[in-house]
């Protein structure tokens, strides 16, 4: 099977614009979850959905928002950029998301610069 | 706030010697696992122990669990160049719904 992926790889947007990032889960799994991770903050859990359901959110200003389709792809979009969101975003992807044997499959990321 | 707290922050040694890596936390879990992260990247599950498990091995990977001291360990054995990466704990904490990182550890294997 094909692992997770994610557009684009790199982004280079300034303060003020926004921007939206794409994830394709594993097929068959329909639990996608994003993260930000920062050298300060380290992994932030962001949100997960499940079946095109927000299903659970991190401490994270509405800013940040996502959604899932029917495919079970995902996006996640942030207005009003701000320097501080400048980020290495994770997606991963589960195929039930709440089983205490559920591994979740990590994509590359995307590396965000918000200049 | 993090969940795990990994100890040490960053970890050098030489090729072929044991690495050992822990990993606290706070709150009962249905599950603990680790992951690696090379430079950048993303994450690659290594393994997955869950509460009721004490021990799991897979490969060179030896994962400690002891609920009682909500703690866990990672030990690679016989370390390669190839083991240079960042080792992160994450917990599946009850009731969450999400998994929690530590900040990680920052592996290096001296050839």
């Amino acid at each position: 099977k094909a692992g997770v992926t994610q557009t684009p790889r790199y982004l280079i947007k300034t303060r003020g614009q926004q921007v939206t990032l794409s994830c394709s889960p594993i097929s068959g799994h329909r639990s996608v979850s994003w993260y930000q991770q920062t050298p300060g903050q380290g992994l932030q859990f962001l949100f997960e959905y499940f079946s095109e359901t927000q299903r659970n959110k991190g401490n994270f200003p509405g800013r940040f928002s996502g959604r899932q389709f029917s495919n079970s792809r995902s996006e996640m979009n942030v207005s009003t950029l701000e320097l501080g969101d400048s980020a290495l975003y994770l997606c991963a992807s589960s195929f039930l998301g709440r089983d205490d044997t559920d591994t979740q499959y990590f994509g590359p990321g995307t590396r965000l610069t918000v200049l | 706030s993090q969940q795990g707290e990994e100890d040490p922050q960053a970890l050098s040694i030489q090729e072929g010697e044991n690495a050992t890596m822990n990993c606290s936390y706070k709150t009962s879990i249905n599950n603990l696992q680790w992951y690696r992260q090379n430079s950048g990247r993303g994450l690659v599950h290594l393994i997955l122990i869950r509460s009721n498990e004490r021990e799991k091995h897979s490969g060179r990977l030896r994962v400690t669990l002891d609920t009682s001291k909500k703690s866990s360990s990672l030990l690679i054995t016989a370390s390669r160049a190839a083991d240079t990466a960042s080792y992160f704990c994450a917990t599946d904490a009850k009731g969450a719904q999400k998994l929690v990182f530590g900040q990680g550890t920052r592996l290096t294997i001296n050839p």
